[in-house]
């Protein structure tokens, strides 16, 4: 079936570096992608939607300038957490559709960001 | 995508039968009823879908009564390894390119 890619899996930074995480799709094309961000027990919290090609749709309450989301191809969106600070410290996961119906969907294996 | 609700939480001894219920008081007409699960520090994973009365797969069975308001999720004789987040989405089929949005899941604990 269809694979998300994500790297690295898990990250230590230091407070007020920047870090990028990498979704790929495997063996097909996502012109959206989406990411999510979760906190420890509890649920999945949508960030923004990735177009390939265009700007990035935030939710509300999530700083684009702080969030930065690039799709360049059609099988790369990637995040990057600027200025990190420990509050950033959370478990990011992109999601891409592969096909049609909600089985399409397929997320990453996540990425564990802590920032000390 | 319509509202679900679900309990926070369950637990249960290896080999029941798990039941998880999902209110949907205002499912749509073309809404259909998806369950994923997750497993600490992994992204979620489709496990079955439908839209009414039952559905099996090789994993869980999925009922959903004539209204729709609610559906079960039944995991049939359960192993440690089904501790798990199970999550409850509403919304179309296709779902086009629109986003999920989970809510609180149902954090599934199995006893040993």
């Amino acid at each position: 079936g269809a694979v998300v890619s994500q790297h690295p899996s898990r990250v230590i930074c230091k407070s007020g570096t920047s870090v990028k995480i990498e979704c790929r799709s495997l063996d097909f094309q996502a012109t959206t992608m989406f990411w999510y961000r979760q906190f420890p027990k509890q649920s999945l919290m949508l960030m923004a939607t990735s177009n390939e090609g265009s700007k990035a749709t935030y939710e509300q309450g999530v700083e684009k300038d702080k969030f930065l989301i690039n799709h360049a191809s059609l099988t790369l969106s990637t995040l990057t957490v600027t200025s990190a600070h420990p509050e950033d410290s959370s478990f990011y996961i992109c999601s891409a559709r592969a096909g049609q119906g909600a089985f399409g969907y397929t997320f990453g294996s996540g990425t564990r960001l802590t920032v000390v | 995508l319509a509202k679900t609700t679900q309990p926070i939480s369950m637990d249960s001894y290896e080999g029941q039968e798990v039941n998880i219920t999902c209110s949907h008081n205002n499912i749509a007409t073309n809404d259909y009823i998806t369950w994923y699960q997750q497993f600490p520090s992994q992204g979620p994973r489709f496990i079955i879908q439908g839209y009414k009365t039952k559905v099996t797969n090789e994993v869980a069975s999925l009922f959903i009564p004539a209204d729709r308001k609610s559906s079960t999720l039944s995991l049939p004789r359960v192993s440690l390894s089904d501790t798990a987040v199970y999550y409850c989405l509403v919304g179309p089929s296709s779902f086009g390119n629109e986003k999920l949005t989970f809510g609180t899941g149902t954090r599934l604990t199995i006893i040993p």
